[in-house]
């Protein structure tokens, strides 16, 4: 049971918004911990993909776009394309934990 | 650009301890603003923290596995290791490396290295 929950899965057709919900408590997300975003591909490592809630990395495409509010997170894919279907987990700090978590991921499936 | 690889066995027997080494490449673990960490997901499963080292020698360890993790650092040879004992089936993981910049990030991560719990 991870702290940080995620539905397990998510599908859209190409060209369609996704969203993506990253659920915690008033230990984590609602504490005011910044939440980050990773994608992971089949057999590779996860990369960053959202970080301090809505900032994006270098080289990663304005479709991709987070909030936070409250004790939640989003992430919102807009323009879905076949290459974007893959693993995305959302991680924040957890203060009963005194450590960093991981939701427990929702695959996003194109269809 | 960092690079970090992993190494190690991949097969370990159960009851035995499961020992990762990760090096360090384009960057120094000797100086602060990093926490260099170990991650694993279990087959077809999510992402796990194991816990992590600062260049002080602070560690951090995940509640659930703090009694048998040991992560340590070795700067002269820009390496840090991971030390799990007496595993079971149940610690048959990909295990990544990682670097942790102060916000919370991942900014760099190895490429994974499987290990198998098995007799």
């Amino acid at each position: 049971q991870s702290v940080l929950t995620q539905p397990p899965s998510v599908s859209g057709a190409p060209g369609q918004r996704v969203t993506i919900s990253c659920t915690g408590s008033s230990s984590n997300i609602g504490a005011g911990y910044d939440v980050h975003w990773y994608r992971q591909l089949p057999g590779t490592a996860p990369k960053l993909l959202i970080y301090g809630n809505s900032n994006r990395p270098s080289g990663v495409p304005d479709r991709f776009s987070g909030s936070k509010s409250g004790t939640s997170a989003s992430l919102a894919i807009t323009g879905l394309q076949a290459e974007d279907e893959a693993d995305y987990y959302c991680q924040s700090y957890d203060i009963s934990l005194s450590g960093w978590v991981f939701g427990g991921g929702t695959k996003l499936t194109v269809l | 650009q960092v690079q970090l690889q992993e190494s190690g066995p991949g097969l370990v027997k159960p009851s035995q301890t499961l020992s990762l080494t990760c090096t360090v490449s384009g960057g120094s673990i000797s100086s602060g603003g990093y926490y260099w960490s170990w991650i694993r997901q279990h087959p077809g499963k999510g992402l796990e923290w194991i816990g992590y080292i600062y260049f002080t020698g602070s560690t951090y360890y995940n509640p659930s596995l703090r009694s048998r993790v040991t992560i340590s650092l070795d700067t002269s040879k820009i390496q840090f290791s991971l030390r799990l004992s007496s595993v079971t089936a149940a610690d048959t993981a990909i295990y990544y490396c990682a670097r942790v910049e102060g916000a919370g990030t991942v900014d760099f991560w190895g490429q994974g290295t499987l290990v198998t719990v098995s007799s």
